[in-house]
């Protein structure tokens, strides 16, 4: 089974000031089609996850272009240019390679400093 | 505008059956498979289960094997979650998502307690 492994899992941010999360995968998220299936969702207090990135760095329509997804094989990043008070919530990474099962990471909480 | 609401929610005790709907709207149903996902209260995303557009290929989490089953009737936009030998650990709410997870329900709650 394929862990992805998030850090840090609490992220105090000013507001204004960038924010980074890493997730790690336990196998490459290369698939056999060339793409890379690893998606990045926001989850704000009290609402269903929301879509932010897919196939590493592609934004949903509607998402700010504040956010940024980077990385390759195993090693992967979200990042917020300047974090806002509406980007408080809980963000988790996700691999849809290693279909059927959706693996996703434990969560990184953000909070305004 | 996509749309997915989900229902079928409650309270329920250790042993007991559910069953969970998700209606959808806004995009062509029987193009896409869909997904159930769960969250425990507190916890992370969890996901539980998949279905092909034609329900041609079905899958499990290894957590829900042999307990729940997965359907949907492409007739009224539907899919359906039948949970049966419920347990505390499965208390969560429950979300139903179009694949790849791009689209998601407000989700129903599950509380398994006696």
């Amino acid at each position: 089974d394929v862990v992805m492994t998030q850090s840090p899992l609490s992220l105090p941010v000013t507001l204004g000031q960038p924010a980074s999360i890493s997730c790690r995968s336990s196998q490459s998220l290369v698939y056999s089609d060339g793409n890379t299936y690893l998606s990045w969702f926001q989850q704000r207090p009290g609402q269903s996850p929301r879509r932010l990135i897919y196939k590493v760095s592609d934004r949903d329509s509607g998402v700010p272009d504040r956010f940024s997804g980077s990385g390759s094989g195993t090693d992967f990043t979200l990042k917020i240019s300047r974090v806002e008070a509406d980007d408080v919530g809980v963000y988790y990474c996700m691999q849809g390679t290693h279909w059927p099962e959706y693996t996703f990471g434990q969560g990184t909480k953000l909070e305004i400093k | 505008e996509v749309r997915l609401v989900e229902s079928g929610g409650g309270l329920v005790r250790p042993g007991g059956s559910l069953r969970l709907s998700c209606a959808v709207s806004g995009f062509t149903f029987n193009s896409y498979s869909m997904n159930w996902v769960r969250q425990a209260p507190g916890k992370g995303l969890e996901w539980v289960s998949s279905i092909s557009h034609s329900s041609t290929y079905i899958y499990y989490a290894d957590s829900v094997k042999g307990r729940f089953s997965i359907s949907r009737d492409n007739t009224k936009n539907s899919v359906y979650l039948q949970m049966n030998s419920l347990r505390a650990e499965d208390t969560a709410v429950y979300y139903c998502a179009r694949a790849p997870l791009d689209y998601w329900g407000q989700g129903t709650l599950v509380t398994v307690s006696s």
